[in-house]
């Protein structure tokens, strides 16, 4: 079965201070992982994706994160938050031959000034 | 605006009545998946259609069912309504059946009194 654990359920960041989402996985084969966040009233956004290849991915508003096989991780990452970083973030995981996705908990990120 | 547009935004009905929540994919999508998010489950699967036809059911509850029309577009119908089925239902779509390039839309929150 395939499972996603986000261990933080809510983190408060300064801003401008750098910012790390734990994720772990757990999947049977090769898994696809993605980050989606979620600000208030609104729906899931994609920031990154991975797939397959350089194991560090780049992604929208200036995300990126890391896959790590020997870990089951796929930490999200930003240098330097800004206020408008304040949402929940989630991970999920799939395959490439699956219909659905499967999320974790999601974490909450507070930003203060 | 990510091109899935789900209607309405806000429903506040009584338990034991019935809701229609309807999906208009981004154009040029054939494929629609329905999920739950709640505070207890997070994010769930509960159906998706490609191309008019039901291709997979998750988490779905024998009073729920959908169904997506000629022109792609999907409704989701909730019945005999309980206070355990507030949530906030996401509507994706994705030119293939498989989950590697969802879209979602911005979500319909109902509300169980």
């Amino acid at each position: 079965a395939q499972s996603v654990t986000q261990p933080d359920i809510h983190i408060t960041v300064s801003e401008g201070a750098s910012l790390e989402l734990r994720c772990n996985y757990s999947y049977g084969a090769t898994p696809y992982l993605f980050w989606y966040v979620q600000s208030p009233g609104q729906g899931l956004q994609l920031l990154l994706k991975y797939f397959s290849g350089d194991t560090l991915v780049q992604g929208i508003k200036g995300f990126e994160a890391e896959f790590k096989r020997s870990q089951s991780s796929f930490n999200l990452r930003k240098p330097s938050v800004h206020w408008s970083d304040a949402a929940e973030y989630f991970c999920a995981v799939g395959g490439p031959n699956d219909y659905k996705l499967s999320f974790g908990a999601g974490t909450t990120v507070t930003v203060r000034a | 605006d990510s091109g899935v547009t789900q209607t309405p935004k806000h429903l506040i009905t009584a338990t034991g009545q019935r809701v229609t929540l309807r999906c208009s994919p981004r154009s040029g999508d054939l494929s629609v998946y329905w999920y739950q998010q709640s505070l207890d489950q997070g994010l769930q699967f509960l159906i998706q259609y490609y191309n008019g036809e039901e291709r997979a059911k998750g988490n779905i509850l024998e009073r729920f069912s959908a169904q997506q029309f000629p022109d792609l577009h999907s409704e989701l119908n909730l019945s005999s309504l309980e206070l355990g089925d507030s949530a906030l239902y996401f509507c994706a779509s994705s030119v293939t059946p498989l989950a590697t390039s969802y879209t979602f839309g911005s979500g319909t929150r109902l509300t169980v009194v």
